[in-house]
């Protein structure tokens, strides 16, 4: 059973830093692109980051672009995101999810984790 | 950036009704469209990929259609657990990827 548990988010004040981390199961890890999508209060769905299945290809939504970075460890099974200079429009519950193929220009989530909220205040 | 315009942003209706949202894409897309179901507290899930493909083990009910800019995507006979709010998401190659405004579905 494929399974996507994501972790790492809190109240942290703006300005600060924040890594979230996806521990992924039941399926062969690096064989798929992941990406991050957050879902912020009273807002829609917005694609915030992808990283092919090696790493070789990543891209970032311009709205964290130059503050948020993604990674992943094949080693680890887990996806991450380190989050830098955080801003209160970053509040949103976090999600992590599978690619159904290893480019991140596939772009079809297949599977999803439940999310981890992060709200950025003072 | 490629824009969704998805509508209605909430409908309300009976056990049974054929429900339909439409999305409209702000250029050309081919068929690089998805549906997704999102249950609060819940993963949200993949319900239609390739405008029309339906995803293993998702109910028949759910359908999706249209190509090129307009989309719609379908419930044939509304249930209660299909409760929930939908968005499309678009998937081209050569742009970021973005979702419609979300359409909150409830039962009358």
């Amino acid at each position: 059973e494929v399974q996507l548990v994501e972790s790492g988010g809190g109240l942290v004040q703006p300005g600060r830093s924040l890594r979230l981390s996806c521990a992924a199961s039941g399926f062969t890890f690096d064989d798929y692109a992941m990406h991050w999508v957050r879902l912020a209060p009273g807002k829609g769905l917005e694609w915030v980051s992808g990283i092919s299945w090696n790493s070789g290809h990543i891209d970032y939504a311009d709205s964290v672009k130059g503050r948020f970075t993604i990674s992943r460890d094949n080693v680890k099974n887990s996806l991450y995101l380190q989050m830098n200079s955080l801003r209160a429009e970053d509040t949103a519950l976090y999600y992590c999810a599978r690619d159904s193929r290893p480019s991140i220009r596939g772009g079809v989530f297949d599977f999803w984790g439940q999310g981890t909220m992060v709200t950025v205040s003072s | 950036d490629i824009q969704m315009t998805q509508s209605p942003s909430s409908l309300s209706a009976s056990v049974g009704d054929r429900v339909t949202i439409t999305c409209q894409a702000s250029e050309d897309i081919s068929t690089d469209l998805n549906w997704y179901q999102l249950k609060p507290g819940k993963a949200p899930k993949l319900l239609i990929y390739d405008v029309s493909k339906l995803q293993t083990g998702v109910p028949a009910r759910f359908s999706g259609g249209g190509s090129g800019t307009e989309f719609t995507f379908t419930i044939s006979s509304l249930q209660p657990e299909d409760i929930g709010t939908y968005y499309c998401q678009q998937c081209d190659k050569l742009s970021p990827i973005t979702f419609g405004q979300g359409t909150r579905l409830e039962i009358k």
